[in-house]
């Protein structure tokens, strides 16, 4: 099955500065690549998701790259303000429907103000 | 986006109940629905998978008959943790698949679960 691993666990950084966060997937037929941050206690919402047909998307702060060949995306916030500050979670799926997420460990991200 | 709902929101049992939670999609039909559970500080660990008119599918090591799963239409879905015990406390989160191309997965607000 799919291993989504996920670094670093946690982060810090000061506010304006950039924060990224990369993952590896193992899976091949994986081609849908979601990230989603989850603030204590809440659900987890989606900010950005990436297919395998693209290899970056931008969502005005947020980024996401993918690397196909080398397996790993990554998420880039930048100008991070004190909201930011979350556990984000990114995950792995083939999308041939019914198939499950797979997630990474998550990062804690704190942005110092 | 499209909206899930989860009821109830936190519920506090004695060892030994059983408990029911309640996922729901409001403004769309979700074929297959997913239970996850979560324990603090870590990631979302998929319990099951849930289809609509037919029987869940667990994930290895998820007990079926404690943790009993009915997708009895396409905007519900029902987890029941039968004879509860603390260890079985967590944040409980279901989620929905949109369909279509897209086919993105939205996610409940979760209940929390203390079995005292």
């Amino acid at each position: 099955g799919e291993n989504v691993e996920q670094h670093p666990s946690t982060l810090s950084v000061q506010e304006g500065d950039s924060a990224v966060i990369k993952c590896t997937y193992s899976d091949s037929a994986s081609n849908y690549f979601p990230w989603y941050k989850q603030e204590l206690g809440k659900r987890p919402q989606l900010i950005i998701d990436i297919r395998s047909n693209v290899g970056e998307k931008k969502d005005q702060r947020i980024a996401v790259t993918l690397n196909k060949t080398a397996k790993h995306f990554s998420l880039h916030i930048t100008e991070t303000q004190p909201e930011d500050s979350a556990v984000y979670f990114c995950a792995a799926r083939s999308n041939f429907g019914n198939e499950k997420l797979t997630f990474g460990t998550g990062t804690r991200l704190t942005i110092i103000p | 986006g499209a909206v899930v709902s989860q009821h109830p929101s936190w519920v506090i049992c004695k060892s030994g109940t059983s408990v029911k939670i309640e996922c729901r999609s409001l403004d769309f039909q979700a074929t297959t629905m997913f239970w996850y559970r979560q324990f603090p500080k870590q990631s979302l660990m998929l319990m099951a998978t849930s289809n609509e008119g037919s029987k869940a599918t667990y994930e290895q090591g998820v007990e079926k008959d404690k943790f009993l799963i009915n997708h009895a239409s396409l905007t519900l879905s029902t987890l029941t943790v039968t004879s509860a015990h603390p260890e079985d406390s967590s944040f409980y989160i279901c989620s929905a698949e949109s369909g279509g191309f897209y086919n993105e997965q939205f996610f409940g607000p979760g209940t929390r679960l203390t079995v005292l």
